[in-house]
This record gives structure tokens, sequence and C-alpha cells, in this order.
């Protein structure tokens, strides 16, 4: 079967650096999204990651290894804002979204 | 606002109602979904519609039917629910449902509680 693999919950001070891990195990790869989502609001587009590396945008970055499965978001300088829940999604080869359950993250002062 | 626009945002409703979920969007985008979205589980995703036509229907249940009549709004009818349809209801659309990034834009989502 599909899996996509993430930590339920996370807990960071702000100011801090916190990596969220994704692993997946799917039928082909095309490609690797993250999503924001703010309790009670629409989940809100991140970062996407096709070939191998790491893509920087801002505080946010995101790193992608298709050969061992693996991603990971690593956000910067935390926020008190960044407290929210974040969706790793992997699409397999039949263009098929395969949705992790998503990671809290509780941003401290 | 992030271009979608989904009402009601909340939604109490008996087994025995008839209610429906609206979706809009004006972002001229081709493809629209429906997901839903349970505490500590991954999106499921329900039905996919491309240029007006359903391309996917996921196993998704009767008592829940979806409607399309153009590009910019999806509709989703709900009838004899159960109390384990109880769940954020997510619209979302996309440029189309093919290849490439295909960033979806969701909506805020409706909160639905079937007593």
């Amino acid at each position: 079967g599909q899996n996509i693999d993430q930590p339920t919950e996370m807990t960071a001070t702000e100011g801090a650096i916190v990596q969220i891990n994704c692993t997946y195990q799917t039928s082909g790869f095309n490609g690797l999204f993250w999503y924001q989502q703010h309790a009670g609001e629409a989940p809100t587009f991140l970062s996407y990651n096709v070939l191998d590396g790491l893509e920087e945008k801002g505080r946010f970055s995101s790193f992608l290894s298709r050969s061992k499965g693996y991603s990971y978001l690593l956000l910067k300088e935390l926020q008190m804002k960044d407290s929210a829940s974040y969706l790793c999604a992997v699409r397999d080869s039949n263009y098929q979204l395969i949705w992790g359950a998503g990671t809290k993250l509780i941003i401290k002062p | 606002e992030t271009g979608v626009t989904q009402t009601p945002r909340h939604l109490v409703m008996g087994m025995t109602n008839k209610k429906s979920l609206k979706c809009e969007q004006h972002l001229g985008h081709n493809a629209m979904y429906w997901y839903k979205q349970s505490a500590k589980k991954p999106l499921e995703l329900m039905f996919v519609y491309n240029f007006k036509e359903q391309t996917e229907n996921n196993s998704v249940p009767s008592r829940f039917s979806p409607e399309c009549p153009n590009s910019s709004h999806l509709f989703l009818h709900l009838h004899t629910l159960q109390p384990e349809d109880s769940a954020l209801y997510l619209c979302a659309s996309s440029q189309d449902s093919g290849s490439g990034a295909n960033v979806l834009t969701f909506g805020a989502g409706s909160r639905l509680t079937v007593l």
C-alpha cells in the first residue's frame, strides 16, 4: 500500500529552528508538496520538490531525497504565527496525491 | 482569503436531513475537488471534476452527491448521513488535474456535525 509518515506533533521555541520529517512509500513519484494549515483555516501551499536537493524560500526550506523516500521541511527563526499543522503529500505515478496525517507544530515563547 | 469560498462554514444536521455544501472559485481554475478531513487522519479525496466532468469518485457512499454546474462552482449534496460523516469538508481548485506542479488552492472548509 501507499503510505506517508510524519510526526503527529512537535514543539519548538520561538526564534529557534525546527525540522519536520516526512517519509513515503508510494507507487512511483511525481513530486512532493508541503502545505501549512492554521487551525480553522484553509491549507495553503508552501513548497514543491520534484528533484533531489534543497529548495529555499525565505525562512522555510524543503529538502527531498528520492532514493531514500524522504523529505523535510525546515523552519528557521520561528515565530508564534508558525504554530500550525504541516501536511506532506506525494503525487504518485498516476498523479494521485497521497497525504500524510499532518504534523501539529506548537511554538512556545 | 484564498480565492476559494466555501459556505456554510458550520453545519449541524440530523441523519434524516438534506443539506448542501457550496464551493466557489474565481481563480480561473479548471479542476475542483472535494476532500474530507478528519482529526489526525490524512486528507481523503472524495471527488474530482476537471473541466466540469467528474474524473474521480473514490468509492464515496451515495449519500454524498456532487454537482459541478460550471468551472467556478461545486456543490456537495448531503442526505441521510451518519454520525461518522462528521468532519471538515474541504473544497480545492487547481489549474487542471493533470501533470505539472498543479498546486491546490483550498477553501477554509465546512465543518459538518451529524447528530
